[in-house]
């Protein structure tokens, strides 16, 4: 069983629409949560994190955690073409000697086309 | 600002063979994580260096090694190269310590033949 599990989808939407994107994990030691967008041969873009289960908000963007259920989403408010990428989950626990949070588990992936 | 760099963009190599990556910071950025990205996956964690020492590695075989200058840059070594090393090759780059507040490079994308 892989520590992130992230539907790859594809997923396709009307422009306009909400979109939620989610992630499931089985690491407890998992303490901070990350979403990237990818673009086709490009590198990923940090585009939210948090630390704490609950909401965190961002323009079109809202990330949500819950611990408790090991459960992370991420959710996109009218939804626009240039949404259209490749969204990854990521997170991040302490290395051995818990001086660095530097190691990113990745979630595979979901592909997103909002088509106008 | 500039973002991270990476080079070379594209490579192609053959079984066998050694190649040699490299990765300069965001300015001022002190750390730097390396992660293999398989066609179709998320990026894999190789290693992760902090004022040149090394943080954390990955579950990667000793082919391959990294190591960061005295200017943060950083370069990330493969030795004896396999089919299955083919993949987006990923640089990221990030302020503090903790590390966990990445910014990723464009890549390289390796080609072993």
């Amino acid at each position: 069983q892989k520590e992130v599990e992230q539907d790859p989808g594809p997923l396709s939407v009307p422009e306009g629409a909400i979109v939620s994107l989610n992630c499931t994990y089985s690491n407890s030691a998992f303490q901070y949560f990350m979403w990237y967008r990818q673009y086709s041969r490009k590198g990923p873009e940090l585009l939210m994190y948090t630390y704490s289960s609950g909401n965190k908000e961002d323009g079109r963007f809202t990330a949500q955690v819950d611990k408790s259920s090991k459960y992370i989403s991420l959710f996109i408010r009218d939804s626009q073409p240039s949404d259209s990428a490749t969204y990854l989950c990521a997170m991040s626990e302490p290395n051995a000697g818990g001086t660095s949070y530097g190691k990113l588990t990745f979630g595979q992936g979901t592909i997103l086309t909002v088509h106008p | 600002d500039a973002g991270v760099t990476q080079s070379p963009t594209h490579l192609i190599k053959t079984r066998g063979q050694h190649v040699t990556l490299r990765c300069s910071p965001i300015s001022g950025h002190k750390s730097v994580s390396w992660y293999q990205q398989v066609l179709g996956q998320g990026p894999q964690f190789i290693f992760q260096y902090y004022e040149k020492e090394e943080r954390g590695r990955g579950n990667f075989p000793d082919r391959f090694s990294a190591r960061q200058f005295p200017n943060y840059s950083s370069e990330l070594n493969v030795n004896a190269l396999l089919l299955g090393d083919s993949a987006l090759y990923l640089c990221a780059s990030s302020l503090e310590q903790g590390g966990f507040k990445q910014y990723f490079g464009p890549g390289t994308r390796l080609t072993v033949t």
